[in-house]
């Protein structure tokens, strides 16, 4: 059973550019999570969907930034008109429906860079 | 708004010694998770502290919480360099506890 995938690992951008992220769940999860990582610091929450159902976007900055996650494909995180300040780890988290502990089983990231 | 503190951030320690990281937040949870993260890489899911009380192990590492003191412990147990690298715990909220609210980690450091 394969993990949490993300691609791109690495993905450099300059400004003004769009950054997108994919992510695809553990087989069986349906509930996917993005948190945000900046230097010396832990995880930050962003988002939380589900199949075709944005759960709670309250990490979500409120500009240029969007996800989605399809009936059919990965989650995708979203960047418009990338700023040095974006530059951050992504990681992108799974969880089967209705788990007891809600553990969430994490990729192993993006780590974005604008130039 | 959930606060999540780590202390020590920082710890460097000698092999065979012992010590605790301590995790403390500020609303009401059960649900607390400890992680490992190596540089670069992803986070590994240590324990999964579900009640008031728990306490789980594996290898040198315990982790226990204290729900009422709003307070979770990792202890690691004659330390060895394989333990070097940051541990985070998080803290769950939100309905089924799907958001979960990080501290900014400890940086454990295993000396020969």
């Amino acid at each position: 059973n394969a993990g949490v995938m993300q691609n791109p690992r690495h993905l450099v951008r300059r400004r003004g550019q769009e950054a997108r992220l994919r992510c695809s769940p553990m087989k069986g999860h349906s509930h996917v999570y993005w948190y945000r990582q900046l230097p010396e610091e832990g995880l930050k929450f962003m988002v939380y969907l589900q199949k075709e159902n944005i759960i709670d976007e309250s990490g979500m900055p409120k500009e240029r930034f969007s996800a989605e996650f399809p009936k059919e494909g990965p989650s995708i995180l979203r960047i418009q008109q990338v700023v040095r300040g974006d530059s951050a780890a992504y990681f992108c988290a799974s969880s089967p429906p209705l788990a007891g502990n809600n553990e969430q089983f994490f990729g192993p990231g993006t780590r974005l860079t604008v130039l | 708004e959930l606060k999540v503190e780590q202390n020590p951030l920082f710890l460097s320690m000698q092999e065979g010694k012992n010590y605790t990281i301590y995790c403390n937040y500020s609303t009401t949870s059960d649900r607390l998770y400890w992680y490992r993260q190596d540089p670069g890489k992803s986070l590994e899911s240590l324990f999964v502290l579900l009640s008031n009380g728990a306490v789980k192990q594996e290898g040198r590492l315990m982790a226990s919480l204290d729900t009422k003191a709003r307070l979770s412990t990792l202890h690691i147990t004659a330390a060895v360099h394989d333990l070097s690298a940051t541990y985070f715990c998080a803290v769950g909220s939100g309905g089924s506890n799907y958001k979960l609210t990080f501290g900014k980690g400890t940086l454990l450091t295993v000396n020969p």
